[in-house]
């Protein structure tokens, strides 16, 4: 089974400087992964997914980026923080029949 | 577009007791729906899921009822124990590349 890891587990960045948050995947080959976003108290917003290497599809405008330089690993970056990209980041990994999460990035832009 | 989403945002229970949890969607077309539970600070945990040619599917201690007639499906919990205190969401597949579109969620909370 997969297994997903992110880092780091928590993060408190200043409004204006640069993110960069990593997400690798265990246990599969060529995954579908997922960048989504959890506001406190809140569902799931979808960011990006990437059904391959060098893929990013972007689902809402917004401030940050996503890469996927290597088969298992998904990558989110920004620029400038804003203090509204505070949040939990979860990645995702599409297996057999369902996506799996990891264990989240919790972000605080101060 | 269309989505789901959950008629209560919480929700609180005695221990023992069994739980239900509510879910709405709007597309008539949708064929696959998926339960999810999200404990505190932790990556949301795949509980079961439904197809809807079926009514009903169980699992341990869950049970899953769509109603496509409604458009309504339900998380049956039974005999609630105080692990269960989580947020429970339910999602369904949107757009292909196994995108998941989730609603708000439900938190549940275990009275003692």
């Amino acid at each position: 089974s997969q297994t997903i890891h992110q880092w780091p587990a928590t993060l408190v960045q200043p409004v204006g400087s640069p993110l960069s948050l990593e997400c690798t995947v265990e246990g599969t080959s060529n995954p579908n992964l997922y960048w989504y976003r959890q506001a406190a108290g809140r569902g799931l917003q979808l960011l990006f997914y990437s059904v391959g290497i060098g893929q990013i599809s972007s689902e809402v405008p917004q401030n940050l980026s996503a890469s996927r330089p290597q088969d298992r690993q998904f990558i989110l970056s920004s620029k400038k923080l804003l203090l509204s990209d505070s949040g939990f980041y979860l990645c995702a990994c599409y297996g057999s029949y369902e996506q799996y999460f990891g264990p989240g990035t919790r972000l605080t832009v101060t | 577009g269309e989505s789901v989403g959950l008629h209560l945002p919480t929700l609180s229970v005695q221990e023992g007791d069994n739980s239900i949890i509510n879910c709405a969607y709007s597309n008539s077309a949708s064929d696959y729906f998926i339960w999810y539970k999200q404990e505190s600070g932790k990556g949301p945990q795949f509980i079961i899921d439904i197809r809807s040619n079926m009514d009903k599917r169980q699992g341990q201690r869950v049970t899953v009822l769509l109603n496509k007639t409604v458009k309504h499906l339900s998380l049956q919990i039974a005999a609630t124990q105080p692990g269960d205190s989580a947020v429970y969401f339910c999602a369904e597949p949107q757009g292909g590349a196994q995108k998941l579109v989730f609603g708000q969620g439900t938190r549940l909370t275990i009275n003692p």
